[in-house]
């Protein structure tokens, strides 16, 4: 059972335009979440978060959006870069402290 | 501060054969997790300890994979015997107790 879904196994973008990565969740005692990059050959790392008491966390080109009526997140990454291209795992926590994670999209920015 | 640590990177090995993947975390670190990526689950939670004693090994698949952490500063994760399926890349991460996880640069094992 998934609790958590990245439904879109990659992205494809242009260089500048606004790249879009979705994620739905099925517990709602999930109370904070996640997005990790990861890049080949190396372990993810942390990139953006937001507690269920936001709705919108923003770190410069970077800004999550959370809908918890829906239990949605997306992150938005605007404008998008070459060097962004990497795999993005959505993760969802709740008291227990455990991550429970996405399958992943896998974005590439086209220069 | 090296990071998380995990040895080997790459594991080769035959099908029935014993696998064992080290983990050292960041100093300081209470938490542990061990993940394992698939293209199909992405990166599944296989079991996490706080102050070396496991607390969830839920997501352990089978009987054959199991997790020790004798001290603070080590980690291992076993499977006897290896099978097929077992291909996958292995993460370790630490935290403290928030949601600050570090990850490890994984093990890519193959058991063919």
């Amino acid at each position: 059972d998934q609790q958590v879904k990245q439904n879109s196994p990659s992205l494809s973008v242009q260089e500048g335009r606004i790249s879009i990565l979705n994620c739905d969740y099925t517990n709602s005692m999930f109370d904070y979440f996640l997005w990790y990059k990861k890049y080949p050959a190396e372990g993810p790392t942390f990139l953006i978060s937001i507690s269920s008491i936001k709705d919108k966390n923003e770190d410069g080109r970077f800004t999550v959006f959370l809908n918890k009526s829906a239990k949605h997140l997306s992150l938005h990454i605007v404008p998008s870069q070459p060097g962004d291209s990497a795999v993005y795992f959505c993760a969802a926590s709740s008291n227990t402290g455990k991550l429970i994670f996405g399958q992943g999209t896998t974005l590439q920015v086209k220069p | 501060d090296a990071g998380v640590i995990q040895s080997p990177r790459h594991e080769v090995t035959e099908m029935g054969q014993e696998v064992t993947l080290r983990c050292k975390p960041i100093s300081g670190h209470d938490y542990l997790f061990w993940y394992r990526q698939t293209m199909m689950r992405g990166l599944e939670l296989l079991i996490y300890f706080n102050n070396n004693v496991p607390i969830d090994d839920s997501g352990m698949p089978e009987d054959r994979f199991s997790a020790k952490m004798p001290n603070a500063s080590f980690s291992t994760l076993k499977i006897q015997p290896s099978e097929p399926r077992d291909s996958a890349v292995y993460f370790c991460a630490s935290t403290t107790a928030n949601y600050g996880y570090t990850f490890g640069s994984g093990t890519r094992l193959t058991v063919v």
